[in-house]
């Protein structure tokens, strides 16, 4: 089937450290994949995006590349400030198209302290 | 450009009872998604409209119904809740769900309280 997996936190860190959150997706099709971040009591944002194998997404200091060799669509940044702090999920889009909806990891907690 | 909104915001409901959600997308986006999220099940995908047709549908109970209005505007509907129901509903909007490229931006989302 199609499924994400991430790791779960919550992952500490101290501020101005180097975060890697690990994401992988089952090779069913050609998905696009996703990284969106919720703060609390909100609804999703999109962080960045991948379309194609080898594409880097990029956005506010955050990377992720779609790696088909590996399934991986790791997120990086490489100093985290205390603002970071908030769940992030991973997503694959099913199959071909939209219609299918996403399908998301578990979520990442990602707590940064000063 | 406005976003996705998402009304109301918040709902206390009995079980036994019905729910009716709103969704209105980013203007000119046709395809309308929603998702329920719980603590346990994490992320879920109710069923997705485009068009005014439910173009696809994920592994919930028929208690769980949807419809989209030639505005693009979506609803979802419960019916018969049970505590289980409990949750934030999570709304999404597209341009066009053909495209594999295609983002979906998220509503602030409804969270459900079923007592």
């Amino acid at each position: 089937g199609n499924s994400v997996t991430q790791m779960e936190g919550p992952v500490t860190l101290s501020e101005e450290a180097f975060l890697t959150i690990n994401c992988t997706y089952t090779a069913t099709g050609y998905p696009s994949l996703f990284w969106y971040v919720q703060y609390p009591g909100e609804g999703l944002q999109l962080l960045l995006k991948a379309t194609k194998a080898d594409d880097k997404g990029s956005n506010k200091g955050f990377e992720a590349t779609y790696r088909k060799e590996t399934t991986s669509f790791h997120l990086e940044k490489g100093s985290v400030q205390v603002s970071d702090s908030a769940v992030y999920f991973c997503a694959r889009t099913v199959g071909g198209g939209g219609a299918d909806g996403l399908t998301f990891g578990k979520g990442t907690h990602l707590i940064i302290q000063p | 450009k406005a976003g996705v909104t998402q009304t109301p915001r918040y709902l206390i409901k009995t079980r036994g009872q019905q729910v009716t959600l709103s969704c209105s997308p980013i203007s000119g986006h046709r395809s309308v998604s929603w998702y329920q999220q719980t603590p346990g099940q994490g992320l879920q995908f109710l069923f997705e409209y485009f068009s005014e047709t439910q173009r696809n549908k994920g592994n919930f109970p028929g208690r769980f119904s949807g419809r989209q209005f030639s505005n693009s505007r979506s609803e979802m509907n419960v019916s018969t809740l049970e505590l289980g129901d409990s949750a934030l509903y999570l709304c999404a909007s597209s341009l066009w769900t053909e495209n594999p490229q295609e983002t979906q931006y998220f509503g602030p989302g409804t969270r459900l309280l079923v007592l």
